[in-house]
């Protein structure tokens, strides 16, 4: 398994700013995932980062509303740009470990 | 239609009732099943992770996948009140180190 600490735990942002996750996990990694979690609705792949190439994003999401660095085999960023109400969510960070996908305890944002 | 369906409750059982959580894909594609457990305010862990049709048991839990009726189930025996949490499936046509598309999760409480 691995062990995946996120920060911050939780925040509460103003409309317009940005914010910055972080996403640490305890053994290397080739492939970490970004996902969201709205309320009611599913976990929502955002995007895939692995080390040295850009992050592969779904449909629907973009660099530049959701940029990601991945400038190690243990830690990735994911940034909220240009925050609006709708980003209210969950942010989460995974990891592929044997072919298993471990979370961690995720990143709740409020947008006010 | 949705790529994965899950029937999002809320199930309420005694403690000892066999609880049943199911839920239905439509792309034959995916071969790869979990089930993973959300604690409030947690990430998802991964319970019980699967790639064939029929029964996989581990402790009180069993996984049961259909590939013909593109059906998958989650059985918990014995049930505690410490099971209450909400409960995701997840499919992926090449594991964990693809993609995973979750279904809604169905919130179980279990009451002593």
């Amino acid at each position: 398994s691995a062990v995946i600490s996120q920060k911050p735990s939780r925040d509460i942002c103003q409309r317009g700013t940005s914010l910055t996750i972080q996403c640490q996990v305890d053994s290397q990694v080739t492939m970490m995932f970004w996902y969201r979690q709205q309320p009611g609705q599913s976990l929502t792949l955002i995007a895939t980062a692995n080390q040295g190439s850009e992050a592969t994003y779904e449909s629907g999401f973009v660099i530049d509303k959701f940029p990601i660095s991945r400038p190690n085999l243990t830690f990735s960023t994911l940034t909220v740009s240009n925050m609006s109400p709708e980003d209210s969510s969950i942010y989460l960070c995974s990891v592929e470990k044997t072919y298993e996908q471990y979370f961690g305890p995720g990143t709740r944002l409020t947008v006010t | 239609q949705k790529e994965v369906e899950q029937d999002p409750g809320p199930l309420s059982v005694p403690e000892g009732a066999i609880v049943s959580l199911n839920c239905t894909y439509s792309n034959s594609a995916f071969q790869y099943f979990m089930w993973y457990r959300q604690y409030s305010r947690k990430g998802p862990e991964l319970l019980m992770y699967t790639y064939s049709s029929g029964n996989k048991e581990d402790g009180r839990f069993t996984a049961q996948v259909d590939k013909s009726s593109k059906y998958i189930s989650l059985f918990i025996r014995d049930s505690q009140p410490s099971d209450s949490a909400t409960y995701l499936c997840a499919i992926s046509p090449q594991g964990g180190s693809e993609k995973l598309v979750f279904g809604k999760g169905t919130k179980l409480t279990v009451n002593p």
